[in-house]
């Protein structure tokens, strides 16, 4: 069974960072591509980063370029989302996604639970 | 960026009742579009894929269909565990963007 168990959120004030981790199990995680995608509370989706599977190419939405590093250790099955210099609209469930694909085709076919961000003074 | 309209925001149907959804693309795309279904407090689920693949183990009751700027998501016959918001999604061009989803209740 597909498995992505997502770690690492909470409160984090504005401009201070936060390390996300996406543990994944029941498949073979160095074949695909992996994404995170974020959904404020109430609200719709909005794809946050992409990783191809062998970490060869990385993408990043325009809010997060520059501030947000996504990385991942085949080794370790694991997946992961460094937030630095964190806004109050970052606040946000935070989802790993795996991709259909090995190369980011960007649908994504199995989801974690969602680890939330909150941003606030 | 591609935006996607989707519309109804809200939908209130029968149990048995066809369900349609529709996103209309800001501009022309292949069929790179995704259906997903989230519930209420859950991640949410591949549906639909390449605008009209059905994903594993969902059941038949959903459908895609569409090209173009104009893409279509019907339940064919309305089930009580279908109560969730559904999100259509573009992964023609980057960024993939999604529509804003819509609520399907039980009348």
């Amino acid at each position: 069974e597909v498995q992505l168990v997502e770690s690492g959120g909470g409160l984090v004030q504005p401009g201070r960072s936060l390390r996300l981790s996406c543990a994944a199990s029941g498949f073979a995680f160095d074949k695909y591509a992996m994404h995170w995608v974020r959904q404020v509370p109430g609200k719709g989706l909005q794809w946050v980063s992409s990783i191809s599977w062998n970490s060869g190419s990385t993408d990043y939405a325009d809010s997060v370029k520059g501030r947000f590093t996504i990385s991942r250790d085949n080794a370790r099955n694991s997946l992961y989302l460094q937030m630095n210099s964190l806004r109050a609209e970052d606040t946000a469930f935070y989802y790993c996604a795996r991709d259909q694909y090995q190369l980011p085709v960007y649908s994504f076919d199995y989801w974690g639970q969602g680890s939330l961000v909150t941003v606030s003074s | 960026d591609i935006q996607m309209t989707q519309s109804p925001s809200s939908l209130s149907a029968s149990v048995g009742d066809r369900v349609t959804i529709t996103c209309q693309a800001s501009q022309d795309m292949t069929n790179y579009v995704s259906w997903y279904q989230q519930k209420p407090g859950k991640a949410p689920n591949l549906l639909i894929y390449d605008a009209s693949n059905l994903e594993t183990g969902v059941p038949s009751r959903f459908s895609g269909s569409g090209s173009g700027t104009d893409f279509t998501f019907t339940i064919s016959s309305l089930q009580p565990e279908d109560i969730a918001t559904y999100y259509c999604q573009q992964y023609d061009n980057l960024p993939p963007t999604f529509g804003q989803g819509t609520k399907l209740e039980i009348k």
